[in-house]
């Protein structure tokens, strides 16, 4: 298994751009999350999702949107990117089982918008 | 608001020593994650303590969970350099519901001098 995968690894945008974050799971959980850390600091919830066709607000979701349209995929789109969107972006699954709420990371993608 | 403090936020310490992490969180949860996360990587899972008085080791790390005092403590006893990195606490307040949403707490950077 793959575990949870993201794509790209980095990318630098303009501000004003717009761009899709990648994220897929091959762990067939349906919990799946999109989390932002800023430089030195924890993560901070933007999106999540408890299964296909449902999503959620998290802490920090302005400026972002996300989708789930299978188990699998929960991509994160940025519109109009500003400076503030600067960030390392993680997206993370988990089976949401009763007790097992545990979550697994994907590897990140680093953002730079400029 | 739902807080969720670490400290101390940096520790130094020498090899061969033992010292702790604290964990304190605002709100009732009876779960609690820690999540290890080296320099330019993802968060690895740690521990997971799902009630209180749960206590877990593995290696030269200890975690215990003290739901009534809304605390959680990471040890660390006879420090190697290997255990160099960023420690995350992260509460799961609203078990209950089933959305398995994290909040994180704000790392503490241990670094371990030979």
């Amino acid at each position: 298994n793959a575990g949870v995968t993201q794509t790209p690894k980095f990318r630098i945008l303009k501000i004003g751009q717009s761009m899709t974050l990648q994220c897929t799971q091959d762990m067939n959980h349906n919990y799946m999350y999109w989390y932002r850390q800023d430089p030195g600091m924890g993560l901070k919830l933007i999106y999540y999702s408890v299964g296909a066709g449902i999503t959620d607000k998290g802490e920090v979701p302005n400026g972002y949107n996300v989708s789930r349209s299978t188990t699998e995929d929960f991509p994160l789109r940025l519109e109009l990117a500003a400076p503030s969107q600067t960030s390392v972006y993680f997206c993370a699954s988990s089976p949401g089982l009763a007790g097992v709420s545990e979550q697994y990371f994907g590897p990140g993608t680093r953002l730079t918008v400029t | 608001e739902l807080k969720v403090e670490q400290n101390p936020l940096f520790l130094s310490m020498q090899e061969g020593k033992n010292y702790t992490i604290y964990c304190n969180y605002s709100t009732t949860s009876d779960r609690l994650y820690w999540y290890r996360q080296d320099p330019g990587k993802s968060l690895e899972s740690l521990f997971v303590l799902l009630s209180n008085g749960a206590v877990k080791q593995e290696g030269r790390l200890m975690a215990s969970l003290d739901t009534k005092a809304r605390l959680s403590t990471l040890h660390i006893t006879a420090a190697v350099h290997d255990l160099s990195a960023t420690y995350f606490c992260a509460v799961d307040p609203e078990s209950t519901s089933g959305t398995y949403k994290y909040i994180f707490g704000t790392g503490t950077r241990l670094k371990v001098l030979a």
